[in-house]
């Protein structure tokens, strides 16, 4: 079976700081790994995703994120944040089909 | 903007009542899955279609929830006699299905369903 642990619920930075979402997942078939994200009232948009390939993986809005095999970890990092980022972060893995989403982690950015 | 239509966007319910919600994909797009976000919590699967056939409806309640992806028009998912409990966010979302397990799949708004 397939899960996703996002380990904070939370996460309050402030503006211009770094920032990095913890994901971690478990998989017994070949992993898929996607980040979104999700604005009040939106639904969700692709930040990033990998497949294959290379472990560091860029994605829109300055975001980018490394797999990691050995620690089934898919953690998500941006250098410098900015208020606009503040935002639901959803971290899910996909074998077959459907998408398996962690519980999120609210990204507060403040001034 | 072509992307993935859901509406209504909000929906108000009594109890007892039925509830349809549409999703049309993306342009070209021909698989459709539907997933339930209640408050404070992640995105749960509910079902996947393809045209008129549902693929897998793992993530559906047993009772008073279907789906269908009809050879022409949206694809909806119906809740019959609503609960207090059915109250959350549904979204859909659509990919190309090509079969290729890395494609993402595009996400809608959204449906806001509230039950009085």
């Amino acid at each position: 079976a397939q899960s996703v642990t996002q380990l904070d619920s939370q996460v309050p930075v402030f503006e211009e700081a770094p920032v990095e979402l913890r994901c971690n997942y478990s998989s017994s078939v070949s992993v898929y790994l996607f980040w979104y994200v999700q604005y009040p009232n939106q639904g969700l948009q692709l930040l990033l995703k990998y497949l294959s390939g290379s472990t560091l993986v860029k994605g829109i809005n300055g975001f980018e994120a490394e797999f990691n095999k050995s620690q089934t970890s898919f953690h998500l990092r941006k250098p410098s944040v900015h208020i606009s980022d503040t935002a639901e972060y959803f971290c899910a893995v996909r074998g077959t089909d459907k998408l398996i989403f962690g519980t999120g982690t609210r990204l507060q950015v403040f001034p | 903007n072509a992307g993935v239509m859901q509406n209504p966007r909000h929906l108000v319910r009594r109890r007892g009542q039925e509830a349809r919600l549409r999703c049309s994909p993306m342009k070209g797009h021909s698989h459709v899955y539907w997933y339930r976000q209640l408050p404070e919590e992640g995105l749960k699967f509910m079902v996947y279609l393809q045209k008129e056939n549902i693929i897998d409806e793992s993530g559906m309640p047993k009772e008073r929830f279907s789906a269908e992806f009809p050879k022409e028009g949206p694809s909806i998912l119906r809740i019959q006699q609503v609960v207090r409990g059915d109250s959350a966010a549904y979204f859909c979302a659509s990919s190309p299905g090509t079969g290729y397990g890395g494609q993402p799949q595009h996400f809608g708004d959204g449906t806001r369903l509230s039950i009085l």
